[in-house]
């Protein structure tokens, strides 16, 4: 158990949907990461946010955006949703003083039908 | 930008046995580190090993080690008495340091072990 944790596990909609996933970092830190990870795109960084505030973005889609609230938990929120957003969805956490290791949750299985 | 390329989309080894798993990477810094993990069936991610690139020794965790050529830009894993446990994916990984910029990891696409009794 890394202390990261994602809710829901799996999540099953239909296209044109909104979602909102959701992660709790590690204990003290600060870093929060998402990651997707699709079949034809493998392990991709999407966007960081340190303390509150976007740090770093990836590939992230426009329909996508992301949040750190003052608890220092995320959520991804992920709208107009197509077929090809149906991909394993990471949330890591590290404490950035610690030479930036990542410790991954378990991930959200999404599914858009 | 970076980009890390695993060539052994599958590889399997007999319990008790050692597998090297490769990884090679590029970028133009000379200060990153490197990273294994990996992803058995429950499809977690977990972390192996980190390596640091300003580090000569090369890294060890238990039965885990790898071997860093940092001229070659080249970072292997290997596994020393195998067990079926070990069967996953691994994923190599780079990182530039942390600074605020932020950072992100870049993953390679992975290598499927199977570690038959």
């Amino acid at each position: 158990d890394s202390g990261v944790t994602q809710t829901p596990k799996h999540l099953i909609t239909a296209t044109g949907q909104r979602v909102t996933l959701r992660c709790s970092p590690r204990s003290g830190d600060l870093s929060v990461y998402w990651y997707q990870q699709s079949l034809d795109q493998g392990l991709q960084f999407l966007i960081q946010y340190y303390n509150g505030e976007e740090r770093a973005k990836g590939n992230i889609l426009e329909r996508f955006s992301a949040q750190q609230f003052p608890d220092l938990h995320s959520e991804l929120n992920l709208s107009s949703l197509e077929l090809g957003d149906s991909a394993l969805y990471f949330c890591a956490s590290s404490v950035v003083l610690d030479g930036g290791t990542q410790y991954f949750g378990p991930g959200t299985r999404l599914t858009v039908l | 930008a970076q980009t890390v390329t695993q060539s052994q989309p599958e590889m399997s080894v007999q319990e008790a046995e050692t597998v090297t798993l490769s990884c090679t990477y590029d970028t133009s810094e000379n200060n990153y580190y490197l990273f294994w993990y990996k992803q058995p069936p429950s499809r977690q991610m977990i972390l192996v090993i980190r390596q640091e690139a300003y580090k000569q020794q090369n890294a060890t965790e238990n039965r885990f080690s790898v071997n860093f050529q940092k001229a070659a830009k080249s970072f292997s894993l290997k596994i020393s008495d195998s067990q079926l446990g070990d069967t996953a994916m691994y994923f190599c990984a780079f990182m530039k340091p942390p600074n605020r910029h932020g950072s992100r990891l870049t993953f390679g696409e992975g290598t499927q072990l199977t570690v038959n009794p």
